[in-house]
């Protein structure tokens, strides 16, 4: 199916573990970002990308390692998991327009225990 | 520093009454704002966008406006439906490949 996708949509994990979130997208965007989304502080940048094999650090980077070997995929990983992390993950994507829509996927709720 | 705001209560309105959303910001000079809508355990979606040259800008019950002296954005929704009801976030361009979200303001809609 044509669109974002991103998996797993649940995940509980405990601290210390590496976790890897995945974003899938059809469209062929330039664009690729990462979104954290929590209480009372909205969406905040993790990473984006701006073409496969570029990115580049967005507003709460720390923690968290990125790649995008393929245009469609990039994939998030938080390489020793912390309560902190606990959140809902957001990937989204746009075209190469900075005016363009950003579409967003479904989301991944991470527990940290 | 860079900051936006919107209202963190939740609006109540009933239905069939205009609903009217507000977004503040500081030290930006932003060329566009967008409005986004998020349903719960949903992914924001995109709703309009208004340049910084545009006052006003319409799409079917939804009106935005954009003032770049008071620095704010306004967002209407006439004639309101309880399937209005759910988060709007207002996003500002910053001039590069970024954008920066809001917290987001509640909105619930009575019938």
């Amino acid at each position: 199916d044509a669109g974002i996708t991103q998996s797993p949509r649940y995940k509980i994990t405990e601290t210390g573990r590496q976790v890897t979130l995945m974003c899938h997208q059809t469209w062929s965007h330039s664009y690729m970002f990462w979104y954290r989304q929590d209480l009372g502080h909205g969406l905040r940048l993790i990473y984006y990308s701006a073409a496969a094999d570029i990115t580049d650090k967005g507003e709460v980077p720390d923690g968290y390692v990125v790649s995008r070997s393929k245009t469609e995929n990039f994939p998030l990983t938080l390489e020793s998991a912390t309560r902190s992390q606990t959140s809902v993950y957001f990937c989204a994507s746009r075209g190469r327009d900075r005016e363009e829509t950003q579409y967003f996927g479904p989301g991944t709720r991470l527990l940290v225990l | 520093s860079q900051k936006i705001e919107q209202n963190s209560e939740a609006l109540n309105i009933q239905e069939g009454k205009t609903a009217t959303l507000t977004c503040n910001y500081t030290n930006y000079s932003p060329a566009y704002l967008q409005w986004y809508r998020q349903d719960p355990g949903r992914g924001p979606v995109f709703l309009l966008l208004i340049r910084e040259n545009e006052k006003e800008k319409r799409k079917e019950r939804l009106k935005v406006t954009f003032d770049t002296t008071l620095k704010q954005s306004l967002f209407h929704i006439t004639a309101s439906q309880p399937a209005d009801s759910a988060t709007y976030l207002c996003a500002l361009d910053t001039g590069g490949f970024k954008t920066i979200f809001g917290a987001g303001t509640r909105l619930f809609v009575k019938a």
